[in-house]
């Protein structure tokens, strides 16, 4: 299986800021990488997919790139509404995988 | 737009099944040639991909988990079942149902989950 490794796993941050959380896969995925966000108790919401194609719907604060084995996903100016845990996930092979998870909280 | 919702026991005793059910709406499951999904959440980690199922009910299961799962769908219903066998306290998770076209292996739309413990 590929292991998928994100940093960090928990960030303090405050509204405004630029964020950057990574994720590091354990064999080149080419740019078969996706990026979620989820808040309590809601579902998870698609953000990025194939590493930097911004999901319709969502804020182009987002951003996403990276290839082969290192990705990272940026937040240009945080919002409250941004406060929240991000996690990739590897689409090259099956069984699909997950990072850890990024909680972003308010700092 | 599709809407998945899961429904369930919320306990289920160690050595028993897991039963869930994902209802799909806002689409017939008969139109769509997608694969649909079961991924779960342990408390204080990642999601883990158990399987998929299409509409003609091919599977894929993770081989982690492949021994104990088993995956069906029910169009005339427009619903998905998951089962999970032999359950133990590590199988306690927030279960999603979920979907994505061929080729397009990312999870869009997702269900809110239902929490599944595992306890006597």
């Amino acid at each position: 299986d590929i292991q998928m490794t994100q940093s960090p796993s928990s960030l303090s941050a405050s509204v405004g800021d630029r964020v950057i959380i990574t994720c590091r896969a354990s064999q080149s995925i080419s740019t078969y990488l996706n990026w979620y966000q989820q808040t309590a108790g809601k579902a998870p919401k698609l953000l990025i997919y194939a590493a930097s194609t911004l999901q319709s719907g969502v804020p182009s604060r987002f951003s996403g790139s990276g290839s082969g084995t290192d990705f990272t996903l940026t937040i240009s100016s945080l919002q409250p509404e941004d406060f929240a845990t991000y996690f990739c996930q590897q689409g090259s092979s099956v069984p699909f995988t997950f990072g850890q998870g990024s909680k972003l909280e308010i700092k | 737009q599709l809407q998945l919702q899961e429904s369930g026991p919320g306990l289920v005793k160690p050595s028993e099944t897991l039963s869930l059910t994902c209802t799909v709406s806002g689409g017939s499951i008969s139109n769509y040639n997608y694969y649909w999904d079961w991924i779960r959440q342990a408390p204080g980690k990642g999601q883990e991909w158990i399987g998929n199922i299409n509409k003609a009910g091919n599977t894929y299961y993770n081989p982690s988990l492949k021994s104990r799962v088993t995956m069906s769908v029910d169009t005339s219903k427009n619903q998905l079942s998951l089962e999970l066998s032999s359950v133990t306290a590590a199988d306690t998770a927030i279960y999603y149902c979920a979907t994505h076209p061929p080729r397009n292996n990312w999870f869009d739309p997702w269900g809110q989950g239902t929490l599944v413990t595992v306890s006597s």
